[in-house]
Parts: C-alpha cells; structure tokens; sequence
C-alpha cells in the first residue's frame, strides 16, 4: 500500500517549456487534489477532482490543466511554464463521498523550478 | 484577509516546554477543522482532527472555539521530534475545498 505517489521528484524547466506531473493513490479514495505550496502562503488549492469524470478550479487555477484519468491517476499539466510557477506541487486524495471525515493524505511532492 | 490565519513563527522552545499555536479562519460555515504537521522538505501528514469538544492524543490537545473562530493546539512536554511546522486547515462538509494556513515552525532546542 504505497498511499499517494507523484513523478517526477525534482524538476527544472525553461519558461514557456510544458511537463505533466504525475500522481496515484491506491486507497480507493474518490476525491484527489492538486497543491502548490510557496513561503509564507502555505498550501493552495490549484485543481480538484471530487470523483472519476470530474474537475473543478480550485484558488488558483491560471496556468494549469489536470485530467482525472482514472480513479486511482489524477494528472497536472503546465503547458506554457512560467517563474511564478517555481513551487513545491503536493497531489492529495481523501475519502469524501464515503464519509464525513475527510482527511487528505499527501504525496512527497515534486520541487518545480521554472528558469 | 486570508481565510486561514496562522502566527508564521518560528516558535523556540526548550525541550520540556509547553507551547500553544492559535488559527484564525474568517468562514463560518467552515465545520471539519484539523492539524497536520510538516517536516522539513516532507509532505504534510495528519496530526490530528479538532473536535467540538477538544481532543487529546498523548501530549497533544486540539481545541476548537467557534464563537471566535479559531482552533488551537497545546503541545506539552515539548520533545526534540517535535521540531516541524504546523498547519491548520478547515473546510465545510461537503465542500471540496480544503483550506490551509501558512503553517507554524516550531523548534524545541535541548
């Protein structure tokens, strides 16, 4: 049971170059989420997907694409990449829509750098 | 204002020592509050739910005060592990999105 995985780990792109960052879960969660995390602003929401078929925007969505390409593979697509999207990116699942408690559990993220 | 508020720190502590974080939240419709603790360069895991009643797990004890709008976490007996950041989150039931605070760093120093 491996939880939440993401690919790449670290990554380094040229602006205006594209990559798709990875994520699965294997805790038959419905729901998965899209993160980036930067100094002093703490997690935000970028996409979520609350069940197989569906996306929705979440605080921060300019610049980002994602599919929910099954249940378990939720990806992020950067098509134009640009230096204010040097973050941390963190994929989450959680079990909403199976209970009321919905705790995320997080990747181990992917270190984004855009030159 | 930012929905979740949170004092950035860094909090310095003795080992031994007793230490309180506060998080502000501006919804007051948000009903599902937690705590979850990030380590250095790691993602961040669940510590722990906060309750309408409060909760303890060990030496920590969450506590939720809706009239304010806030929920606080009271580490006692600080440990050297416990050095991380701590962040809050909220959310409404139902609704998909969770939001953060900016997190708390904490380090207890021997």
């Amino acid at each position: 049971n491996a939880g939440v995985t993401q690919t790449p780990k670290f990554q380094v792109l040229k602006t205006g170059q594209s990559m798709t960052l990875q994520c699965a879960q294997d805790m038959n969660h419905n729901s998965m989420y899209w993160y980036r995390q930067d100094p002093g602003m703490g997690l935000r929401l970028i996409y979520y997907s609350a069940s197989e078929g569906t996306t929705d925007k979440g605080e921060v969505p300019n610049g980002y694409n994602v599919s929910r390409l099954n249940k378990r593979e939720f990806s992020l697509r950067l098509e134009s990449a640009a230096p204010s999207q040097t973050s941390v990116y963190f994929c989450a699942s959680d079990s909403r829509g199976i209970s009321s408690y919905n705790e995320q559990f997080f990747g181990p993220g992917t270190r984004l750098t855009v030159l | 204002r930012k929905e979740v508020e949170q004092d950035p720190g860094p909090f310095n502590v003795p080992e031994g020592a007793t230490v309180a974080f506060n998080c502000t939240y501006s919804n007051s419709a948000s009903q599902s509050f937690f705590w979850y603790r990030q380590d250095c360069r790691k993602e961040p895991k669940l510590l722990m739910s906060v309750y309408s009643s409060g909760n303890e797990d060990g030496r920590f004890t969450a506590q939720l005060n809706r009239a304010s709008q806030y929920i606080s976490l009271l580490i006692r007996d600080s440990k050297l592990s416990d050095s991380a950041t701590y962040l809050c989150a909220v959310n409404i039931v139902g609704n998909n999105d969770m939001r953060f605070g900016a997190g708390t760093r904490l380090t207890v120093k021997p």
